[in-house]
């Protein structure tokens, strides 16, 4: 069974840094691209980074490119995104998704994780 | 424009048919996928490719494309098909995007 499971969510005040984990399991996590998407409050889907099966190729919304950075450990079976100067229009549940291309279906998603940017 | 336009939302009675939309400019060249996010849940894909649909997915889920709009159709909506819908697809950039997203209400 597929299970992703999402992690490091918490209240951060403006300008602060934070770093989410997705821990995967239950298929060969090498084979899949990895995507972080967020749901922000009364707000719809955003799509925010994703990277590729050996992390040699990343790619990001405009809204974060700068501030924040996917990354992957295929030997931990980890995805993370670090995110620094966090705003508050960044407060939002964070989902992690896989594909098995870049542009291809997202087939299955965590539960997601809980970023409050507020002072 | 690289935006996908959804709809804010849609009703229908039980039994009947929902139809929801979503257009872009990029739809002709790429693929468009659907998904389902109830209350408090994560989103589910409900229609991949434009018009296939994953198991699991009943079959009065339909999806279908013509030029720059792509249609999300239940057919015989239940209470139970309540939710978000977005379109997703692939932006001029190839950069993943998202509809605005459709609140489906069946009452």
């Amino acid at each position: 069974e597929v299970q992703l499971v999402e992690s490091g969510g918490s209240l951060v005040q403006p300008g602060g840094s934070l770093r989410l984990s997705c821990a995967a399991s239950g298929f060969t996590f090498t084979s899949y691209w990895m995507h972080w998407v967020r749901r922000s409050p009364g707000k719809g889907l955003v799509w925010v980074s994703r990277i590729n099966t050996d992390a040699t190729f990343t790619s990001y919304a405009d809204s974060v490119k700068g501030r924040f950075a996917i990354s992957r450990d295929n030997a931990r079976n980890t995805l993370y995104l670090q995110m620094d100067s966090l705003r508050a229009a960044d407060t939002a549940v964070y989902y992690c998704a896989i594909s098995g291309y870049g542009d291809s279906n997202l087939e299955y998603w965590g539960q997601g994780t809980l970023v409050t940017v507020s002072s | 424009s690289d935006d996908l336009t959804q709809p804010p939302s849609v009703s229908v009675s039980p039994g009947q048919t929902a139809r929801i939309t979503c257009s872009g400019d990029t739809l002709p060249k790429k693929y468009v996928y659907w998904y389902q996010q109830k209350s408090g849940q994560a989103p589910v894909p409900v229609i991949y490719e434009d018009n296939k649909r994953p198991s699991g997915i009943p079959e009065r889920f339909s999806g279908s494309t013509s030029g720059t709009m792509a249609t999300l159709t239940i057919s015989g909506a239940q209470v139970d098909d309540e939710a978000d819908y977005y379109c997703y697809s692939i932006d001029s950039n190839d950069n993943p995007r998202f509809g605005g997203g459709t609140k489906l209400t069946v009452l």
